[in-house]
């Protein structure tokens, strides 16, 4: 079946402006994470989603940073007023259950000018 | 909180040598370890975790890990290593009970050498 899929797979933005970026989970699963990998920090917790829980949003790095999920699947991740320190690959994975391993998707290569 | 080590940032080896990967880890509850891999331009792929259970975890490509509680580590061995192997290794932990949100260690890079 099919994988877990991000897009864009390469973003290039100015500093400032607002970007979004998409992550679509395998079907089924309801939990769907979002990481960021970057040199400085390795790779990051963001936000987690379970079904119709709150979601987890403690590893978001400050309030520029939001995500959605509709609909128990397609999830949006988005950074308001870029920094440049916010260049990095986003990475989105999705699991099925609770404790269950996580699928990873390719990533998005944000790079902020 | 956990945390995750990685003792070595980088590690060369030739073709059919052994490996072993060192990951350490610090929790104060229970947790559940994972073993993850990159290759060059690519996405992470599981290739071993520990939930319960026995502590000798095999997984894919040949790898294996042990889980040891009384020293918190996780480290990962493969008998003989290809070529193929090159690429950067990531040891995480998720609590159990918890969102189970992946804590990553820095990574290891392995290069395999002819």
């Amino acid at each position: 079946g099919a994988g877990v899929s991000q897009s864009p797979s390469n973003k290039v933005t100015e500093k400032g402006k607002d970007v979004e970026l998409r992550c679509d989970p395998i079907s089924g699963h309801t939990a769907l994470y979002w990481y960021r990998q970057s040199l400085g920090q390795g790779l990051e917790f963001l936000i987690y989603f379970q079904g119709n829980s709150a979601p987890d949003k403690s590893g978001l790095p400050s309030d520029r940073f939001s995500a959605e999920r509709t609909g128990g699947s397609v999830s949006t991740l988005t950074i308001q007023r870029t920094q440049q320190e916010d260049s990095a690959v986003y990475l989105c994975a999705s699991s099925q259950d609770r404790a269950n391993e996580q699928f990873f998707g390719p990533g998005t290569r944000l790079t902020v000018l | 909180a956990q945390s995750v080590t990685q003792l070595d940032s980088q590690v060369p080896v030739f073709e059919e040598a052994p490996v072993e990967l060192r990951c350490n880890y610090s929790s104060s509850v229970s947790v559940y370890l994972f073993w993850y891999v990159q290759y060059p331009n690519q996405g992470l792929q599981l290739l071993l975790k520990y939930l319960s259970g026995s502590t000798l975890v095999k997984g894919i490509n040949g790898f294996e890990a042990e889980f040891n509680k009384s020293q918190t580590s996780f480290h990962l061995r493969k008998p003989s290593v290809h070529i193929s192997d090159t690429a950067e290794y990531f040891c995480a932990v998720s609590s159990q009970g918890g969102s189970e949100k992946l804590v990553f260690g820095k990574g290891t890079k392995l290069t395999v050498n002819p």
